[in-house]
């Protein structure tokens, strides 16, 4: 089955403790972005990469790293995260294109307390 | 100005009737345009894509885009209950990363 992977769906941590969230697709497309879902803000993208070792920042990248070492997998790290980051956290991919919309994954909610 | 404006709602249409989901967008050099539902405490699923002036038919939803306008809609005929989602509207502004998503309408399709 065609999906993106992220895990895990829910995270409750503590301010400062570095995590990641990874993502993997299986479509073998070459975007994949990250995105923070807020009420009343909508999603925001975070990072987003156009390939391998690709990568660039969205309208809100202040506190997030990522990497793309492979196609298929785009993790997003928190080094030092803080209470505003706590959100819903979607991984997306799409093919090259700009007729190509993007394909989410289920979503991480994160706690940082 | 927001780069991507719906209205929040909540839209209420009942069963049956045609459900009107509007998009305004702000940058004239956006190419291409995404209609997504989101169902409470779900990803967002992509409906339709259009990225020419005029009319797009998928089934019962139809895709409008005015570019001269710089307006977008998406219509949903004979709404079911099981249409009651958020929809996004999202535009991609011709740049390798901006695919900006509005807040989202909340439909509510009543029995």
């Amino acid at each position: 089955e065609a999906q993106v992977t992220q895990n895990p769906r829910y995270l409750i941590t503590v301010t400062g403790k570095k995590l990641t969230v990874t993502c993997s697709q299986n479509m073998n497309h070459e975007y994949m972005s990250w995105y923070r879902q807020d009420p009343g803000l909508g999603l925001r993208q975070i990072y987003y990469s156009m390939n391998v070792e690709v990568t660039d920042k969205g309208d809100v990248p202040e506190g997030y790293k990522v990497s793309r070492k492979e196609k298929r997998n785009f993790p997003l790290i928190l080094e030092s995260p803080s209470p505003n980051q706590t959100s819903l956290y979607f991984c997306a991919s799409r093919k090259n294109g700009l007729d190509y919309g993007y394909t989410f994954g289920s979503g991480t909610r994160l706690t940082v307390v | 100005q927001k780069e991507v404006e719906q209205n929040s709602g909540p839209l209420s249409v009942p069963e049956g009737a045609i459900a009107s989901l509007n998009c305004t967008y702000s940058d004239r050099v956006s190419q291409s345009f995404f209609w997504y539902r989101q169902y409470s405490g779900k990803s967002p699923e992509l409906i339709m894509s259009i990225y020419s002036n005029g009319d797009k038919e998928d089934g019962r939803f139809t895709a409008q885009l005015n570019k001269a306008s710089q307006y977008v809609s998406l219509l949903i005929r004979d709404s079911q209950p099981s249409d009651s989602a958020t929809y996004l509207c999202a535009v991609n502004r011709g740049s390798a990363r901006q695919l900006t998503f509005g807040s989202g309408t909340q439909l509510t399709v009543l029995p």
